[in-house]
């Protein structure tokens, strides 16, 4: 059974520190993997979606990568703003068209 | 494009009770899901749809049940309502070339919030 974990539960960092959030998973047989943003009270806009062939996807000030052998992927915001403060979740889509979550990552970007 | 709507957007329900949470795309997506998303928790699949008249069950679809008549709509229904199904419930759709095994990008609805008490 695919698990999908993302570590640290909660994060804060000054407004202009680049953002790294952390995304695993245990079963490397994935078709892709997306970054979602949820805004309290919200539902979820998706970011980037990396297909299982690609190594890394780019959109504006966000990159994240992806390495299927070791069941990693990272989102990295660069020069954050306080608009980022979120919460970044990550999704691997499998074989039996479902898409498993992980249980995000709270951001708080202070001015 | 109105994109995933969904209605209602809050609703209090009484133990026992029944309802159906609505979910509409105008995209034209072949597929279909239902989330819940507990508080502090990622999402979790109850049902999904791959097309008009095809259903399946996700990771957690006790107490509820689902049909898909037409591409554009996908209720979902709660039967005998229980605290156990408060929750914030989402509705996304997807399309998929059939075959390829390889889906887009999925679009979210803004979300159900329930409370059963």
């Amino acid at each position: 059974k695919q698990e999908v974990t993302q570590i640290p539960a909660a994060l804060s960092v000054p407004e202009g520190e680049n953002l790294v959030l952390n995304c695993s998973f245990t079963d490397s047989a994935i078709y892709n993997l997306q970054w979602f943003r949820q805004d309290p009270g919200k539902g979820l806009t998706s970011l980037l979606l990396i297909q299982s062939s690609q190594r890394e996807q780019t959109s504006g000030r966000l990159n994240a990568s992806l390495d299927k052998s070791s069941g990693r992927s990272t989102l990295y915001i660069a020069a954050s703003q306080p608009g980022d403060s979120a919460t970044y979740l990550c999704a691997v889509w499998a074989a039996g068209n479902k898409l498993t979550f992980g249980g995000g990552t709270r951001v708080l970007v202070k001015p | 494009n109105a994109g995933v709507t969904q209605t209602p957007k809050f609703r209090i329900l009484k133990i026992g009770q029944s309802m159906t949470l609505q979910c509409a795309q105008d995209m034209n997506h072949n597929y279909m899901y239902w989330y819940r998303q507990d508080p502090g928790m990622g999402l979790k699949l109850i049902y999904y749809s791959v097309g008009a008249g095809i259903t399946d069950k996700g990771e957690v679809p006790n107490g509820y049940n689902v049909s898909r008549s037409t591409t554009e709509d996908f209720p979902l229904r709660l039967e005998l309502a229980a605290p156990s199904q408060t929750s914030v419930y989402f509705c996304a759709s997807s399309y998929a070339q059939p075959g390829t095994g390889g889906l887009k990008t999925q679009y979210f609805g803004p979300g159900t919030r329930l409370l059963v008490l």
